[in-house]
């Protein structure tokens, strides 16, 4: 019964090419998160959906693109994968007006 | 603009001392505040929020405006409290901003 949960738990691929990461929250949270942590533990926003509207673009690269097909989900597209994309990547929710997200165990990403 | 610091990469601390973690934040608003653990290989959870004035694991943090401070505290340092712990602010409608972290290493 895990809250907030994310696929896969680990991603090695090369660069170029195109992948995402999935994730689900069975708390009925109507906003949902993702978060990029690099090496140095530096933890910072990417994209928050509300309603299926996305609220919070933090600036992050075109390649990255969020995609919620329901209130549950929001997915995470990236495609020509840089290096520098290397990271572990965060989902979270949390309800509208109360910032305390619960997160999902993360994403190591690796690229090749 | 907003801002979290956290000017401490890493904590040192003997078993059973006390623990201080540092987070200042610049917001002209008014601060909503929290802290996040990440234990080894983990995912990050919260531990407290100013607004519940909790002791969450023995843990306490004051949100002091007139220094724009919201230090984690704990009187005595356990082994298990080892981890990664980030301060955070929330401010205008669903947005956040972490600081840098600080890792906590209890020495036994």
């Amino acid at each position: 019964d895990t809250a907030v949960s994310q696929t896969p738990k680990y991603l090695v691929t090369q660069m170029g090419n195109d992948k995402s990461i999935k994730c689900e929250q069975n708390l009925g949270h109507d906003t949902m998160y993702w978060y990029k942590q690099d090496s140095k533990k530096f933890l910072k926003i990417m994209f928050s959906y509300n309603n299926k509207e996305l609220i919070i673009n933090e600036t992050v690269p075109n390649r990255f693109s969020p995609k919620s097909p329901d209130k549950a989900h929001l997915n995470l597209h990236i495609n020509s994968l840089e290096l520098g994309d290397s990271a572990v990547y965060f989902c979270a929710s949390s309800q509208e007006g109360k910032v305390g997200a619960f997160f999902g165990q993360g994403t190591r990403l690796t690229v090749v | 603009a907003q801002r979290v610091t956290q000017p401490e990469k890493l904590l040192s601390v003997f078993k059973g001392a006390p623990v201080e973690l540092k987070c200042n934040y610049s917001y002209s608003g008014s601060p909503e505040l929290f802290w996040y653990v990440q234990y080894s290989r983990q995912r990050l959870q919260l531990l407290l929020r100013h607004i519940s004035r909790e002791s969450i694991k023995g843990f306490t943090a004051d949100l002091n405006k007139g220094e724009t401070s919201f230090h984690l505290k704990k009187p005595f340092a356990q082994e298990e409290d080892s981890a990664m712990y980030y301060c955070a602010l929330a401010w205008g409608y669903q947005k956040v901003t972490f600081g840098t972290g600080t890792k906590l290493q209890v020495i036994p």
